[in-house]
């Protein structure tokens, strides 16, 4: 049981370059997230994913496009990168983003993928 | 908007202190918060999650406050220790969709 799995742990681009980063949870999780994590300025959604099939925008999505592939994976894309979305990327994921069971609501988060734009 | 804050920025005790994380938000209405503790260069861990409807959550040394009134929780540290060095970071899921807005968190150090 591996939990939240994100490759690759590191990338270097150059501005307009594209690239996908990939996530994949095996604990049979119904939502995923992406977030950054930039210094001063804390964790912030880009994209989630409640449930299989749907996808929806976060605080900071510009830039990024997402896709939820199955329920295991959910993948985040940058199109055409930029020095601004230099940045370490956080996938994470739930079995239920509410209910009565607080374990059931508990967000798993991969180890990350440290990106370099230059 | 939901705002989450976290202070100190930064914290040194030493071993065997007690201590008191704090973290504040701005919009009361919360289905529930977490704690999480982040090693460097390390994902996020989960430590406590406290539903709106609950007071406080306790793990081991750890005990985790919530008061939704004054927009308030509070992650107690007993008996600190070398290995507790890290960022503590709180997270409220104000939505119902499991979208969670962070503080930028405390990073403590323990010394021997």
């Amino acid at each position: 049981n591996a939990g939240v799995t994100q490759t690759p742990k590191f990338q270097v681009l150059k501005t307009g370059q594209s690239m996908t980063l990939q996530c994949a949870q095996d604990m049979n999780h119904n939502s995923m997230y992406w977030y950054r994590q930039d210094p001063g300025m804390g964790l912030r959604l880009i994209y989630y994913s409640a449930s299989e099939g749907t996808t929806d925008k976060g605080e900071v999505p510009n830039g990024y496009n997402v896709s939820r592939l199955n329920k295991r994976e959910f993948s985040l894309r940058l199109e055409s990168a930029a020095p601004s979305q230099t940045s370490v990327y956080f996938c994470a994921s739930t079995r239920a983003p509410l209910g009565v069971q607080a374990d059931k609501n508990i967000q798993y988060f991969g180890a990350g993928t440290r990106l370099s734009v230059l | 908007k939901q705002e989450v804050t976290q202070i100190p920025a930064a914290l040194s005790v030493p071993e065997g202190e007690n201590l008191v994380l704090n973290c504040s938000f701005t919009d009361s209405a919360i289905y529930n918060l977490q704690w999480f503790r982040q090693d460097p260069g390390k994902g996020l861990t989960s430590l406590l999650l406290i539903q709106s409807s609950q007071r406080e959550q306790t793990s081991g040394r750890l005990n985790a406050s919530l008061d939704k009134s004054s927009g308030r929780s509070t992650l107690y540290i007993a008996a600190s220790q070398p290995g507790d060095s890290a960022t503590y970071l709180c997270a409220v899921n104000s939505g119902n969709t499991g979208k969670l807005i962070f503080g930028q968190g405390t990073t403590l150090q323990v010394k021997p």
